[in-house]
């Protein structure tokens, strides 16, 4: 059974750093790109990042371009999100999601870790 | 960026009844969209990929079709666990980006 699990969620300033994670399993998490993804409670879905299978390919959102970077190690089956510059508007749920049978695809997705930066 | 755009944004239905959510992209994908759906405090759902074909496990009564830039998702029989909400998602192009939403509510 495929299980993604985020951590790292909390309350932050604005200005303030953050690094979420996802652990997967289940799955060969070496064979899939993965992805974050963000919801802002009550709203929509909104595409954050993505990275290949090899970490060699990412992309960013225009949103969080320079601020967020995402990363993976497959060796310990672990998704990342480091966020940086944090702004009032990046409060959201964020969910870690595996890849599906083609890039930008998504089959699965974790319950979501809740970001919230106020002051 | 392709914009991608739901209707209706609403939908009110009874048990039993069909229902058609219609989504519209601001250029041709060709058929890559994917329909997932949402219910309350939970993740999203894949259902249907390639515009018109059934995720693993998920009943028959979805269906998808369409391709370019107009694509719809159907519910037949509608059941109490059917009602939720669902975004459509454009897979063509980076950045990939979803629909609003179209809330699906019982009448």
């Amino acid at each position: 059974e495929v299980q993604l699990v985020e951590s790292g969620g909390v309350v932050v300033q604005p200005g303030g750093s953050l690094r979420l994670s996802c652990a997967a399993s289940g799955f060969i998490f070496d064979d899939n790109a993965m992805y974050w993804v963000r919801q802002v409670p009550g709203k929509g879905l909104e595409w954050v990042a993505l990275i290949s299978w090899d970490g060699m390919t990412t992309y960013y959102a225009e949103s969080v371009k320079g601020r967020f970077t995402i990363s993976r190690d497959n060796s310990k089956n672990s998704l990342y999100l480091q966020m940086s510059s944090l702004r009032i508007e990046d409060t959201a749920l964020y969910y870690c999601a595996k890849g599906g049978y083609s890039y930008g695809l998504v089959d699965y997705w974790g319950q979501g870790t809740l970001v919230t930066v106020s002051s | 960026d392709i914009q991608m755009t739901q209707s209706p944004s609403t939908l009110s239905a009874s048990v039993g009844d069909r229902v058609s959510i219609t989504c519209r992209a601001s250029q041709s994908i060709s058929s890559w969209l994917a329909w997932y759906q949402q219910k309350p405090g939970k993740a999203p759902k894949l259902l249907i990929y390639k515009a018109s074909s059934l995720e693993s496990g998920v009943p028959s009564k979805f269906s998808g079709s369409g391709s370019g830039t107009e694509f719809t998702l159907t519910i037949s029989s509608l059941q109490p666990d059917d009602f939720a909400t669902y975004y459509c998602q454009q897979y063509s192009n980076y950045p990939y980006t979803f629909g609003q939403g179209t809330k699906l509510e019982i009448k």
